[in-house]
């Protein structure tokens, strides 16, 4: 049984650095092609793509948050890591994890429930 | 970057209505598309991947179709749990990156 939780503070201040933690369970990160990805949605808005990480190591950073963003994994712990720097008001939104399970695959099939991540002095 | 406009914003219709939801990509993906159904405090849930399959678990009455540029999610009839939020998905080669839509929202009429 897949399953993906994510963790974190519910509160930061602005200027703050986000850590998140996504701890997972009934897949390996050391599997080839498997792959872990970080999916933000702002209240009432719409999905964005914040980045992802492979079983090789490789990351990918959306475009426009790439300077603020840095993903990591800890394969014998079965976490990824996601750390944002010079927090923001405007990137309050819940956070959440997803697994993508194959190189060739683009899709998501399994997230956690989110994390509501609140930016506020 | 690939944009995905998906229409309408809001579809407001009856249980056991038909439902189609477009989804328009700025180029070809081919058939590279997703689509996902969000109710309200939940995590998205795969529904559709290259355009037509249904993901696991996945009821027949959903439906994908498409490709290149124009996409189609369809609900052959309308249960009362199918009322949400859907998003369609794609990929980007270079910059390497995942593109949502910005979502259809299904309301009870």
């Amino acid at each position: 049984q897949v399953t993906l939780r994510e963790s974190g503070p519910a509160l930061v201040k602005p200027t703050q650095t986000l850590t998140l933690t996504c701890t997972f369970s009934g897949f390996s990160l050391s599997t080839s092609g498997m792959c872990v990805s970080w999916i933000r949605q702002p209240p009432g808005k719409a999905l964005e793509w914040l980045a992802l990480i492979d079983w090789d190591d490789d990351k990918y950073y959306s475009t426009s948050l790439k300077t603020r963003l840095t993903i990591s994994k800890d394969t014998s712990k079965n976490q990824v890591v996601l750390t944002m720097t010079n927090m923001d008001p405007v990137d309050t939104a819940t956070y959440y994890c997803a697994r993508k399970y194959s190189s060739s695959a683009y899709y998501f099939d399994y997230w956690g429930q989110g994390t509501l991540v609140t930016v506020s002095s | 970057e690939i944009v995905l406009t998906q229409s309408p914003a809001t579809l407001s219709l009856s249980p056991g209505e038909r439902a189609t939801l477009s989804c328009r990509a700025s180029q070809s993906v081919s058939s590279y598309l997703a689509w996902y159904q969000q109710k309200p405090g939940q995590a998205p849930r795969l529904l559709i991947y290259d355009a037509s399959n249904r993901a696991t678990g996945i009821p027949a009455r959903f439906s994908g179709s498409g490709s290149g540029t124009d996409f189609t999610l369809t609900i052959s009839s309308l249960e009362p749990e199918d009322f949400a939020v859907y998003y369609c998905q794609q990929r980007s080669n270079w910059p390497r990156g995942y593109t949502f839509g910005q979502g259809t929202k299904l309301e009870i009429k």
